[in-house]
């Protein structure tokens, strides 16, 4: 069982604005880092898969960082907009074949 | 195209009594896992199948049985429920185990009195 942070728990931004927020993870027995999007009254959808120290992933306005060395990701949104207003799961995989989830970081674009 | 399918989307049961959740894919992927989301809580590995005929423990397994009936499908039992195990539970699939993105169905609300 990985113990997987993501912080803040929750943050508010206004439309046009970027952001970023982090998700840490043990980087013994690192395999994969993964980020998902979560709409409310929808199921998670995947945005990126990562396995390598550097790896940088972008999909339109949204990109993340990986440094397993230290054990951490970044997930950066560019001029946010209510469109983006989800909750983002990072989830981290170890060299077994299990996930272990992030309890999300919650984005709100203001308007 | 469907993706994951899970059945049923809601439920309520009184403690003691058992269920069967039911998942299925048609994306032809080898691996699928169950989970449970919980309020303040990440998702937690229930079971998972790493290809058809395999099944192994997840995270937390107590209390549940799980079936890999074919490719498709992927099923999670509550043998004898309790009122812990009320819980959102998402099915998800992958075409492998390893640093493959998961698909996920759209959950099934299950409340035990």
């Amino acid at each position: 069982i990985l113990n997987v942070e993501q912080s803040p728990q929750s943050l508010h931004v206004q439309e046009g604005d970027s952001t970023n927020f982090t998700c840490s993870f043990p980087s013994s027995n690192f395999y994969a880092l993964h980020w998902y999007r979560w709409e409310t009254a929808k199921s998670p959808e995947a945005l990126f898969v990562m396995t390598l120290n550097g790896d940088e992933k972008k999909k339109g306005r949204i990109s993340a960082t990986l440094n397993t060395k230290e054990g951490y990701s970044y997930l950066y949104i560019k001029g946010s907009q209510p469109e983006d207003s989800a909750t983002y799961l990072c989830a981290s995989g170890s060299n077994d074949y299990k996930l272990s989830f992030g309890a999300g970081t919650t984005v709100t674009v203001r308007a | 195209n469907a993706g994951v399918t899970q059945t049923p989307k809601f439920q309520v049961l009184k403690t003691g009594q058992s269920m069967t959740l039911q998942c299925a894919q048609d994306m032809n992927h080898n691996s699928m896992y169950w989970y449970r989301q919980d309020p303040g809580m990440g998702l937690r590995l229930i079971y998972y199948s790493a290809s058809e005929g395999t099944t192994d423990k997840g995270e937390v397994p107590n209390g549940y049985n799980v079936s890999r009936l074919n490719k498709r499908e992927f099923s999670l039992r509550l043998e004898s429920a309790a009122p812990s195990q009320t819980s959102v539970y998402f099915c998800a699939s992958s075409v492998g185990t390893r640093g493959q993105p998961q698909h996920f169905g759209d959950g099934t609300r299950l409340s035990i009195l």
